[in-house]
C-alpha cells in the first residue's frame, strides 16, 4: 500500500522569495517519487523524479526536491519564485517493484500563488 | 513529436446517457493509464493497460465504467448511464514501459465531463 500527504493545500509566496511545498509519503516498497505541475486548463507536466539514485533531484524550471527516507519526505523547493510558477503541484508515489501495475498515487495537490 | 491527445476536450451530457472518451498515447508507449480528477481532489487511478496483458481494472469505481485498448494503441473509456458524480476531468497517460525503474508517465490535456 502507498499514500501521499501534501501538508499544505495552498501556499502563497512573493515573487523572488523561496518556495517550499511539503510532501510526505508512505509505501510498502521502495518508492519512485515524482512532482508534477498542472497549470490552469493544461495537462500535467513532470517536474522531477526520484528513482533511488541521488537523493537530491533537480528538475525543470529551477525546482529541486530531496528524498529523505528517515523522514519519509520529498519536499519541493525553488530558491526564487517566478510569477509563471503559479500552478497546482502534485506529489506522486509509485512502487519500485516488479509485477505490479504502475499506477501512480497522487497527493491532493498544493495550489501555489505567487504575489507580485 | 506529438504528445498524448484526448478527445473531446469537453463533454456535457445528460444524466443516464452513455459517453465515450478517447485517448491517443505517444507512439511506442506500451503502457496506458486512465485517471479521474474530481473538483478539489487529487487524481484517482481508474485502469491500466500494458501491452497485450489483461488490463488492471482495480480502480474502476463501478461496473458502469469500462475501457478498451485496440491494437495496443488508442484507448476508449466508456461510462454507461452517467451520473452527476461522474462529473470530473478524465486524464489519460502513457509510458514507455512498466519495467523496473525510471519510467515516467506523460499526460494528455484531459476531457472535462459534465453530467447535468
Amino acid at each position: 500500500a502507498q499514500s501521499v500527504t501534501q501538508l499544505d493545500s495552498h501556499v502563497s509566496v512573493s515573487e523572488g522569495t523561496p518556495v517550499l511545498l511539503r510532501c510526505n509519503y508512505s509505501s510498502s516498497y521502495s518508492p519512485s517519487l515524482f512532482w508534477y505541475v498542472q497549470h490552469p486548463n493544461k495537462g500535467l507536466q513532470l517536474l522531477l523524479k526520484y528513482t533511488s539514485a541521488a537523493t537530491l533531484v533537480k528538475g525543470i524550471n529551477g525546482f529541486e526536491a530531496e528524498f529523505k527516507k528517515s523522514e519519509t519526505s520529498f519536499h519541493l523547493t525553488k530558491p526564487s519564485a517566478h510569477m509563471s510558477d503559479a500552478a497546482e503541484y502534485f506529489c506522486v508515489v509509485s512502487p519500485i517493484s516488479s509485477g505490479s501495475a504502475r499506477q501512480l498515487t497522487f497527493g491532493s495537490g498544493t495550489q501555489l500563488t505567487v504575489l507580485p | 513529436g506529438a504528445g498524448v491527445s484526448q478527445s473531446p476536450s469537453n463533454k456535457v451530457t445528460e444524466k443516464g446517457k452513455d459517453v465515450e472518451l478517447r485517448c491517443d498515447p505517444i507512439s511506442g508507449h506500451t503502457a496506458l493509464y486512465w485517471y479521474r480528477q474530481s473538483l478539489g481532489q487529487g487524481l484517482e487511478f481508474l485502469i491500466y493497460f500494458q501491452g497485450n496483458s489483461a488490463p488492471d481494472k482495480s480502480g474502476l469505481p463501478s461496473d458502469r465504467f469500462s475501457a478498451e485498448r485496440t491494437g495496443g494503441s488508442v484507448s476508449t473509456l466508456t461510462i454507461q448511464r452517467t451520473q452527476q458524480e461522474d462529473s470530473a476531468v478524465y486524464l489519460c497517460a502513457s509510458s514507455r514501459t512498466s519495467g523496473f525503474l525510471g519510467y515516467e508517465q506523460y499526460f494528455g490535456p484531459g476531457t472535462r465531463l459534465t453530467v447535468t
